[in-house]
This record gives C-alpha cells, structure tokens and sequence, in this order.
C-alpha cells in the first residue's frame, strides 16, 4: 500500500532555529517522487521541494531541505533559520508514477514559530 | 512558476442547488488535472483525477453523479456539486501537474473554494 506518514501533528519553533519536519513513506514501487508542501491559514498549497527517489543528493531550496533517507524510506523537511512566516501547516506526499502521477498526503504538521 | 486559478474562492449557497467550480491553468497546458476536497485540520483527499478529451476516474466511495467533473479543454477543468447538501461543505483545491526542472514534475494548485452549504 502507498502511504504516507507525519507523526508530528504540531511543532514549536523558536524563531531563527532551524525545525526538522518528519516523514516517512511506503511503497513498493522503485520510481516516486516525494514533496513537501505549506498551506498557511489562507488554504492555498505552496509548493516546497521535491526530492525524486533516483536523486542521490538532497534536495534544497533556500532555506528549506530534504533530508532523503531511502533505506529508511524517510523524506524530512529541514526548515533553517525560521521566520513567523514560516507558521503553517506542512504536508509531505509522494507521487504515484504508476497511477498518474497521482499524490499521497500525509496528515499533515502544525507549525508554530515563536518570537 | 506555474499558476493555476480557481473561482469564485468562496460560495455560500442553499440545500439542494448545484454550484460549479471552475479550475484553470493559466501559463500552461494540463491534459490532467486534480480535485481535492480538504475538512478543516485535515489532510487532502483525493477526489477525482480530470482528464482532457475523456471521463474522469473517480477515487474508491466518490460519488460520480453528485461531483461532475468536466475537462473542456487544455487549461480548464470544472466541478460541479450537484444538489449540494451540507454535508458537501469543505475546502476544494484543484491541482495541475507541472514539469519545473529535469526530473522535477511537481503539481500547482489553485487558491481553493471553501463552499458552504446552508
């Protein structure tokens, strides 16, 4: 089965610390492609990074990175230096090559920076 | 980036009407395209994947003739709740696939429409 999981439903930060975001994920397939979104309070899902599972180095962008373990099946999010911006909900999904490029969320993660 | 817009963003409407949403990708062409329904505090569910030029495929316990789902051409997709009850209230998200770099092919969504049915 394709699942995806976030054991972290909420997650304090103090601000300009950087906050490790789990996931981990499930499939048989040798071909995905796993992403982290944000939704803040507005709803709209923002795209973060992507890591394909063939990628042998992680995936960063800007202050975000994807700590890809694959023997573990773990896509964390790493988030540097957090901003109050960066309060929002994370959800991390896995693409499903084999069933069009469908996505897989997970539960999603609460994240809460503080001044 | 890619943008995809979703209108109206907000709709409030009485039992038993049909509302339709409408899904558009503005800078690019989408043969496929993606509805999700989200409950507050929830995950997104899949709903139905659009596909241009032919029926939809409907996710296991979606009920086709409630959500019609119409993909008229390479930029819009439409769903229509037909004979919406309140228990059709929630978030609706639309998303498009979109190769941004070599290997990355990520989806964009749109901004959302939160319907409330009264």
């Amino acid at each position: 089965a394709q699942k995806i999981t976030q054991t972290q439903p909420g997650m304090f930060v103090q601000e300009k610390e950087a906050v490790t975001l789990d996931c981990t994920y499930d499939t048989s397939d040798q071909s995905y492609g796993l992403f982290w979104y944000k939704q803040p309070s507005s709803g709209e899902m923002i795209f973060l990074i992507y890591q394909g599972s063939y990628d042998e180095q992680n995936a960063t962008e800007g202050r975000y990175s994807l700590n890809f373990q694959k023997a573990r099946k773990s896509a964390n999010l790493v988030i540097s230096a957090s901003q109050l911006g960066d309060s929002a909900m994370y959800f991390c999904a896995m693409r499903l090559a084999l069933y069009g490029n469908k996505l897989v969320f997970g539960a999603g993660t609460i994240l809460r920076v503080k001044s | 980036g890619a943008v995809v817009s979703q209108h109206p963003s907000w709709v409030i409407c009485k039992s038993g009407t049909s509302v339709k949403i409408e899904c558009r990708s503005l800078d690019f062409q989408a043969t496929t395209m993606f509805w999700y329904r989200q409950f507050p505090k929830q995950s997104l569910m899949l709903m139905a994947t659009s596909n241009e030029g032919s029926k939809a495929t409907y996710e296991q316990g979606v009920e086709k003739d409630k959500f019609l789902i119409n993909h008229a051409s390479l930029t819009l997709s439409t769903l229509t709740v037909t004979s919406a009850h309140p228990e059709d209230s929630s978030f609706y998200i639309c998303s498009a696939p979109f190769r941004y770099s070599g290997s990355g092919k990520t989806q964009y969504f749109g901004p959302g429409t939160r319907l409330l049915v009264l």
